[in-house]
């Protein structure tokens, strides 16, 4: 079983600024298994990224995935208000497709 | 626009069963993968169980292993979660997943006496 674990928990920052969300995975996972999920209060999550580092319909060119065996990262880039939220991480090449543990973005 | 509609949440018993549903609209579900994903109150997301297009792969998390059953019928253009025997732990918002693109707004499961 493969367990993500995401850092920071709680991640503070202002609008325009950058933001790192890192995702480690217990043992090498193929970049096409890896997906980062928005969710926001009351709402269903979204699929933000796919395959490592490829955005999903409809998502801001701010967001990129990027990483490779068990290292994976969300940046984005000048935060918007809505960015506010919580991320996961998902790998999806194996079952259990497990989810990391989220990291909350918090202004 | 993919639509997924899920139903047949509510209060139950500890012990007993429910059915949940899943209607899809604007996509034919035969294709795709799906999933049912949970998350209990303040929690983060739980993958439980995954079937394969033409349901010859299922699989499940071992938190509901042995308890829950997922089917899907693709001439309704539905996916369906059979849960037995279910506990306190398995209160949560339950959403229906395609692959892991498109997610339902939830249905919720409390269990409770």
């Amino acid at each position: 079983e493969i367990v993500l674990t995401q850092s920071p928990g709680t991640l503070s920052l202002s609008p325009g600024e950058r933001a790192t969300l890192s995702c480690r995975a217990s043992q090498s996972i193929s970049s096409s298994s890896l997906g980062w999920y928005q969710q926001r209060p009351g709402q269903a999550p979204r699929l933000l990224i796919y395959g490592g580092s490829n955005r999903a319909a409809a998502v801001p060119d701010r967001f990129s995935g990027s990483g490779s065996g068990t290292d994976f990262s969300l940046t984005i880039t000048r935060l918007d208000p809505e960015d506010f939220a919580v991320y996961y991480c998902q790998q999806y090449g194996a079952s259990p497709y497990n989810f990391g543990q989220g990291t909350r973005l918090e202004i | 626009e993919a639509l997924l509609v899920e139903s047949g949440g509510g209060l139950v018993q500890p012990g007993g069963s429910l059915r949940l549903s899943c209607v899809a609209s604007g996509f034919g579900i035969s294709t795709f993968d799906m999933n049912w994903v949970r998350q209990a109150p303040g929690k983060g997301l739980e993958w439980i169980s995954h079937i394969s297009p033409n349901s010859g792969v299922m699989s499940y998390a071992d938190s509901v292993k042995g308890r829950f059953t997922i089917s899907r019928d693709n001439a309704k253009n539905s996916l369906y979660l059979q849960m037995n025997n279910l506990r306190d732990e398995d209160t949560a918002l339950y959403y229906c997943v395609r692959r892991f693109d498109h997610w339902g707004q939830g249905a919720q499961v409390t269990v409770s006496s």
